[in-house]
């Protein structure tokens, strides 16, 4: 069964270091999301992404945080300046249908980054 | 700011027992998932509802999404301990992003 697969499963970095999160959505789907969730915390929206533009993204989606969908098969979560309150599980999701649709999305294992 | 409350947060029944898990938001929303996590992994999706009133079937899990769509539950009935879990409601609209509750920690003893 097609699955989202996320790498790496954990990255460390120092505060003030860029990072780069990849994902590999389901092949068919056309709606790419990135949540994170802090540890105790609930799952929450940063971005999403179609048509190789952002569709919505939150307010902790600020100008430290792009995203890129590089070739036609990755999507990217890109840093820039790592704060210690970046620490947390990030995960990524891509669904099918969109427009007036609901959206089934499917989540990826997840990275772990901790920022020292 | 869309809300969704779960409850109970925390559940330890007995191998066998019956439990009921809800959802509730004062939104109204397009379609209501649920999840199960594991400790260090992503959300696994069950099932999505997407009518007012629908009622879906998984094995021992019963989802209903309200009249409204604006509550849901997940019922299970004679649980085993291979149901311990985190189970996550999360809500989504005609547009992008789904919202999660804080989640239902299901522990079942044998």
């Amino acid at each position: 069964e097609p699955e989202v697969t996320q790498t790496p499963s954990h990255q460390v970095t120092q505060m003030g270091q860029e990072v780069i999160l990849r994902c590999v959505p389901i092949s068919n789907h056309l709606y790419f999301y990135w949540y994170r969730q802090i540890l105790g915390q609930k799952v929450e929206f940063l971005v999403s992404f179609y048509n190789n533009e952002i569709s919505e993204k939150s307010e902790i989606f600020d100008d430290q945080f792009s995203v890129e969908r590089p070739d036609g098969s990755n999507f990217t979560l890109k840093i820039r300046s790592t704060k210690l309150e970046d620490s947390a599980m990030y995960f990524c999701a891509s669904s099918r249908y969109g427009g007036t649709s609901y959206r089934e999305q499917f989540f990826g294992p997840g990275t772990r980054l901790t920022v020292l | 700011t869309q809300l969704l409350e779960q409850s109970p947060q925390f559940l330890s029944i007995q191998e066998g027992e019956n439990l009921t898990v809800y959802c509730n938001s004062s939104s109204v929303f397009s379609s209501l998932q649920w999840y199960r996590q594991e400790p260090g992994e992503g959300p696994v999706l069950l099932v999505t509802v997407v009518t007012g009133g629908e009622v879906k079937k998984l094995k021992r899990l019963t989802f209903q999404f309200g009249d409204a769509r604006k509550d849901s539950s997940l019922h299970i009935t004679a649980a085993q301990p291979g149901d311990t879990g985190l189970y996550l409601c999360a809500g989504g609209k005609y547009g992008n992003k789904l919202v999660f509750g804080a989640g239902t920690i299901l522990r079942v003893k044998s």
